[in-house]
């Protein structure tokens, strides 16, 4: 049982197109997240969503749209793809997002290909 | 603002000799601190965390991590590799009240017989 899972795995697509990534976790959990990993392996935090609610919203340009429709579904949907937008998105998702001590669950990742 | 520096973006290392990946962190208050591993095209895996209790932190795979505030370190030691533990490793620090999660550029670990 996969505990969190994104479709699809790869997505390759031509720059100006949109396309939607989906994330499930089937752990109960009330937060997700979704985190962006860029060719030099850096992970920086995107958005986070706690029973549905935009909690964190980092510096991410607004053809970045996230959408839950329930706490267990965190889609990303991307607007006008650009050439840097080509990375590794991972979602995440946690028990709760207040403190500091909760593991984040992540995952395998969705390889976005803008051409 | 809440930071972490890995010190190294390679290590390499023979199978049964003991791993040391380096990490030190900024934090305005008491962090927590995790490390997660990635193998090739995996997601992350949590290997241990800090919450300030123990300093010394065991986790997965024989893994562990000593919190050593005077220094501000959390280095990640395992006495004896295993091809195995080939991976990309991530120290994080956690923020306040929301759980953000800062990480560091990650270390390489390569493993050979």
């Amino acid at each position: 049982d996969t505990a969190v899972s994104q479709t699809p795995k790869y997505l390759v697509t031509q720059m100006g197109n949109d396309k939607s990534i989906k994330c499930e976790q089937n752990l109960g959990h009330d937060t997700m997240y979704w985190y962006k990993q860029d060719s030099k392996k850096f992970l920086k935090i995107m958005f986070s969503y706690n029973n549905k609610e935009l909690i964190i919203n980092e510096t991410v340009p607004n053809r970045f749209s996230p959408k839950s429709p329930d706490k267990a579904h965190l889609n990303l949907h991307i607007n006008s793809l650009e050439l840097g937008d080509s990375a590794v998105y991972f979602c995440a998702s946690s028990q709760d997002p207040a403190g500091s001590r909760n593991e984040q669950f992540f995952g395998p990742g969705t390889r976005l290909t803008v051409l | 603002a809440q930071s972490v520096t890995q010190l190294d973006s390679h290590v390499s290392v023979s199978e049964g000799t003991p791993v040391l990946l380096r990490c030190n962190y900024s934090s305005s208050y008491s962090p927590s601190l995790f490390w997660y591993v990635q193998h090739p095209n995996k997601g992350l895996q949590l290997l241990l965390k800090y919450t300030s209790a123990a300093t010394l932190v065991k986790g997965i795979n024989g893994f562990e991590a000593e919190f050593k505030k005077s220094e501000t370190s959390f280095h990640l030691t395992k006495p004896s590799a295993h091809m195995s533990d080939a991976a990309e490793y991530f120290c994080v620090v956690s923020s306040r009240g929301f759980q953000k999660l800062v990480f560091g550029t990650g270390t390489r670990l390569l493993v050979s017989p």
